[in-house]
C-alpha cells in the first residue's frame, strides 16, 4: 500500500531534549517535506527536500533540522525543542513537482513543556 | 513569496445547501491550485485541483473556479452532506525553478447542519 508513515504520532516531551521524527514513503517520490499545522495558521512549511542531499528552508525552519540520506526518508530534527514547537506536523511527498498531489503522513502531536 | 488568503475560516449550511469556500493568492506565476480536505484526526487528503490553464474543473458534488486575472479561486460544494463536514485547506503552487513552494491557506471549518 501506498504510503507515507510518520513515527511517533504522540510525544510529550521536556524543553531542550533532543528529539527525530521520522518519516518514510514507500512511493519513490521525489519531492518531500515538513510542515506545522497550529490553529488559525494553516499549514506552514518547515523544510522540504527535493531529492536525495537537496534541502531547503520553508517559511518557519527556526529551531529545525533535516536530513534527506535516503529517498524514502526525511526525519525532523529538534535540537532543543521549546514550548512554542508545541504543535501537529506532517511530513508528505510528492512525485516529483508539487503540481502532482501531496500525499500526506498520519501525523504527530508534539507537546513540549 | 506566495501568500494565499482563505475566506470564511468557519461556514456552517443547512444539509442539501451549497458551500462556497474562496482563496486569493499573490504571484502570478502560480500554477497550480490544489484543495485539501482534512476530516477530525486525519491527515489532509486532495479532493480537486485545477491548473493554471483550465478556468473550471468538476468532479461530481464538487468544483474549483479559477480566476487568474483577479488571483483568485473557489470551491464550491453542492448538495452539501454530514460526510462533507471538515477543514479545507486551499493551496496555490509557486513554481520558481530549484525553489518550488507549495502554500496553504489558513483553512475553512466547514459545518453541514443536518
Amino acid at each position: 500500500e501506498a504510503q507515507v508513515t510518520q513515527n511517533p504520532r504522540y510525544l510529550i516531551t521536556v524543553t531542550g531534549k533532543k528529539l527525530t521524527v521520522t518519516c518514510s514513503q514507500n512511493m519513490n517520490h521525489e519531492y518531500m517535506s515538513w510542515y506545522r499545522q497550529d490553529p488559525g495558521l494553516g499549514l506552514r512549511q518547515i523544510y522540504y527536500s527535493m531529492n536525495v542531499e537537496v534541502t531547503d528552508k520553508g517559511d518557519v525552519p527556526e529551531g529545525y533540522k533535516v536530513s534527506r540520506k535516503e529517498k524514502r526518508n526525511f526525519p525532523l530534527i529538534l535540537e532543543s525543542p521549546s514550548p512554542n514547537q508545541t504543535s501537529l506536523y506532517f511530513c508528505a511527498s510528492s512525485l516529483y513537482r508539487l503540481d502532482t498531489e501531496a500525499f500526506f503522513g498520519q501525523g504527530t502531536r508534539l507537546t513540549v513543556v | 513569496g506566495e501568500n494565499v488568503e482563505q475566506h470564511p475560516s468557519t461556514l456552517s449550511v443547512q444539509e442539501g445547501d451549497s458551500a462556497v469556500i474562496k482563496c486569493t493568492y499573490s504571484d502570478s506565476a502560480s500554477n497550480y491550485f490544489p484543495w485539501y480536505k482534512q476530516e477530525l484526526g486525519k491527515r489532509p487528503q486532495l479532493i480537486i485541483d485545477i491548473r493554471s490553464n483550465v478556468g473550471e474543473k468538476k468532479d461530481q458534488r464538487i468544483a474549483v473556479t479559477l480566476n487568474k486575472t483577479a488571483k483568485h479561486f473557489s470551491l464550491h460544494i453542492t448538495e452539501t452532506q454530514p460526510e462533507d463536514s471538515a477543514v479545507y485547506f486551499c493551496a496555490a503552487r509557486s513554481p520558481n525553478f530549484g525553489n518550488e513552494k507549495l502554500t496553504f491557506g489558513t483553512g475553512t471549518r466547514l459545518t453541514i447542519i443536518p
